[in-house]
């Protein structure tokens, strides 16, 4: 299967720091990346999706100030999650799209465990 | 917004026996993936179900879609140790945006 890297896989970072998380498909061009947001022994929260060369779109709730995403080649999609505070503190996942005709299958990345302190 | 609701969230069973979660939409779907996710790691993709109705097998697992498109499940048939996780559907849109289910965690005792 495809491989997708994230990186850093885990950060400790001080209340009202910046962190970006970057997200690289490795073997394959991704034009569609999602960010997902995983609470312990819950389920993915898709937060926003990522397209190469325009805006992400976010889902509702989700604040597009707090978490910038750019997409800036078909196979990296940065997250960046400013002036970070203890409740942003989360496992965040993405995964990159590869399409085949209609299959849209997605590879995750390993994960980056923020936590705010 | 979407949900994708999955019965039971947890489900024990003797290595054996078989298993069954079960996924459902509000909204009809485009298509349904499922993955599965080893505790400390992240998902793996099992399957996609694009087709009404449609069924599909690997192995010891069986997965359908159904008619409507906004339910579906996954059968595991004679479970093993190896098959410990937690099994998520993932319900897409026209747009291809994924819902994630709520997740089923299975424990298998040996």
């Amino acid at each position: 299967g495809a491989v997708v890297s994230q990186h850093p896989s885990w950060v400790i970072c001080k209340s009202g720091t910046s962190v970006k998380i970057e997200c690289r498909s490795l073997d394959f061009q991704a034009t569609t990346m999602f960010w997902y947001r995983q609470f312990p022994k819950k389920s993915l929260m898709l937060m926003a999706t990522s397209n190469e060369g325009s805006k992400a779109t976010y889902e509702q709730g989700v604040e597009k100030d707090k978490f910038l995403i750019n997409h800036a080649s078909l196979t990296l999609s940065t997250l960046t999650v400013t002036s970070a505070h203890p409740e942003d503190s989360s496992f965040y996942i993405c995964s990159a799209v590869r399409q085949v005709i209609a299959f849209h299958e997605q590879f995750f990345g390993p994960g980056t465990r923020l936590t705010v302190l | 917004g979407q949900q994708v609701m999955q019965i039971p969230q947890y489900q024990h069973v003797q290595e054996g026996e078989d298993f069954t979660t079960y996924c459902n939409s509000s909204t009809t779907l485009s298509n349904i993936q499922w993955y599965k996710q080893r505790p400390g790691g992240h998902p793996v993709f099992l399957i996609q179900l694009v087709k009404s109705g449609e069924v599909k097998k690997q192995k010891r697992l069986t997965f359908q879609f159904g008619e409507a498109k906004k339910n579906s499940s996954l059968h595991i048939t004679a479970t093993q140790t190896t098959d410990v996780g937690t099994y998520f559907c993932a319900g897409a849109n026209t747009g291809n945006q994924f819902y994630f289910g709520t997740g089923t965690s299975l424990t298998v005792i040996p």
